[in-house]
């Protein structure tokens, strides 16, 4: 069985400064991991995608994660967070090659201060 | 021209009533989806079709019905609208499996959400 625990429910930071939010996940087999953003009254738009290539992946808009399988997480990251990074975050595991379900965690709504 | 589109992006009507909600997909795509994100923004799936085959079937009440006329189309209606579908629901597409080596990257696809308000 596959899922997805995102740790944080809120995140807050303020501009300028690091972004971390944290996913663990939990699968029976090779997984492929993936972070996908929303801001407000939008859709859902991929932000970075792990396939069992790099462990380090990096994505859109300076975001990137690592795949640790030792500690079964996919923690998202950025340098300096920017006004614009304000939205919800969702963490997604699906397994590897075969993507007939995705399963999504709770989000993470990360919230930015000037 | 957009991946996935849906339509109606919002829909405000009564309980009791039946409605649908179309969704189309122009990556070529033979796997289709759709989700249900709540207040809270959690996202849980309804369905998913391959090649107009249904796959998944999660506990959804029977006034759901999806439709697939052909790979590139999932159509969602609903019979007796409830307040508790209140929601918004997203079409997604992605690749089916065995494609690995292909440049299947597996990523889902989401339109750009369906906003049901019930009264």
């Amino acid at each position: 069985a596959q899922s997805v625990t995102q740790l944080d429910s809120h995140v807050s930071v303020s501009e300028g400064t690091p972004v971390l939010l944290r996913c663990n996940y939990s699968s029976s087999y090779s997984p492929s991991l993936f972070w996908y953003v929303q801001h407000p009254n939008k859709g859902l738009q991929l932000l970075l995608k792990y396939t069992s290539a790099a462990t380090l992946v990096k994505g859109i808009n300076g975001f990137e994660a690592e795949f640790k399988k030792s500690e079964t997480s996919f923690h998202l990251t950025k340098p300096s967070a920017h006004m614009s990074d304000a939205a919800e975050y969702f963490c997604v595991v699906s397994r590897l090659y075969n993507f007939n379900k995705f399963y999504f965690g709770s989000g993470t709504k990360l919230n930015v201060k000037p | 021209d957009t991946a996935v589109s849906q339509t109606p992006k919002y829909l405000v009507t009564q309980m009791g009533n039946d409605k649908s909600i179309k969704c189309e997909q122009n990556l070529g795509h033979d796997t289709m989806y759709w989700y249900k994100q709540d207040s809270k923004k959690f996202l849980k799936i309804m369905f998913s079709y391959n090649n107009k085959e249904l796959i998944i079937n999660e506990t959804v009440p029977n006034r759901f019905s999806p439709k697939s006329p052909d790979k590139a189309h999932l159509n969602l209606h609903i019979n007796s609208l409830e307040l508790g579908d209140s929601a918004v629901y997203f079409c997604g597409a992605a690749k089916s499996p065995g494609l690995a080596g292909t440049g299947n990257t597996g990523e889902l696809f989401f339109g750009e959400g369906s906003r049901l308000t019930v009264l």
